[in-house]
């Protein structure tokens, strides 16, 4: 089946550092979604993204839907204490496909 | 709260004994998926269900689980005869259509003894 590869599987940085996190593929997607969990609780919907090329932001978050359709990024800027979870992105390989194939997290600590 | 509603948040069992995980969507939402996440792993696609139709359920094991979507009520996620290998986080999530981003609940945390 289809596997996506999350880089880096975790982060320590200073509050108010910017950080970058991507996630490839060998298959295309044609959406790309990056969500948020934290502890105890289900993931939160960050960024969607729907086609190559894509670049969107939602506040400190900015997402980028490579053009090759097989990767893409996000980016936090200006990192916070809260900012502190895993970030997982998921991809859909085709549209009416339903399910998503996430990747395996990456964990991220924001020392104040 | 109308985001997706996830019951119990914690479920404890004895091997041998069924689990039922129950899940209520957004308002509005007729699809839903389930996912199972092991301990620092993402999130693994089990099956996903439209109002009384399993439309797909590649991810779910062969034997002893089960899942449905009926006319009325939750969807329900059935364990059983449940083995050690059966605790973890199982997700729900529902969207308005396939194509549209998934919504998640907070999970049911399977615990065997």
């Amino acid at each position: 089946g289809q596997q996506l590869n999350q880089s880096p599987q975790s982060m320590f940085i200073q509050e108010g550092e910017d950080v970058s996190m991507n996630c490839t593929s060998s298959s295309i997607f044609n959406t790309w979604l990056w969500y948020k969990q934290d502890p105890g609780e289900g993931p939160v919907l960050l960024i969607a993204l729907y086609k190559a090329g894509e670049l969107t932001s939602n506040g400190r978050l900015t997402a980028q839907f490579g053009i090759t359709r097989k990767d893409s990024f996000l980016n936090i800027s200006a990192s916070i204490p809260s900012d502190v979870g895993i970030y997982f992105c998921a991809g859909h390989p085709n549209t009416n496909a339903g399910k998503s194939t996430f990747g395996d997290g990456t964990t991220l600590t924001v020392k104040p | 709260n109308a985001g997706v509603m996830q019951n119990p948040r914690h479920l404890v069992r004895r091997r041998g004994q069924e689990a039922r995980l129950r899940c209520s969507p957004m308002k509005g939402h007729s699809h839903v998926y389930w996912y199972r996440q092991l301990p620092e792993e993402g999130l693994k696609f089990m099956v996903y269900l439209q109002k009384e139709n399993i439309i797909d359920e590649s991810g779910m094991p062969k034997e002893r689980f089960s899942a449905e979507f009926p006319k009325e009520g939750p969807s329900i996620l059935r364990i059983q005869q449940v083995v050690r290998g059966d605790s973890a986080a199982y997700f729900c999530a529902s969207s308005a259509d396939p194509n549209q981003p998934q919504h998640f609940g907070d999970g049911t945390r399977l615990s065997i003894l």
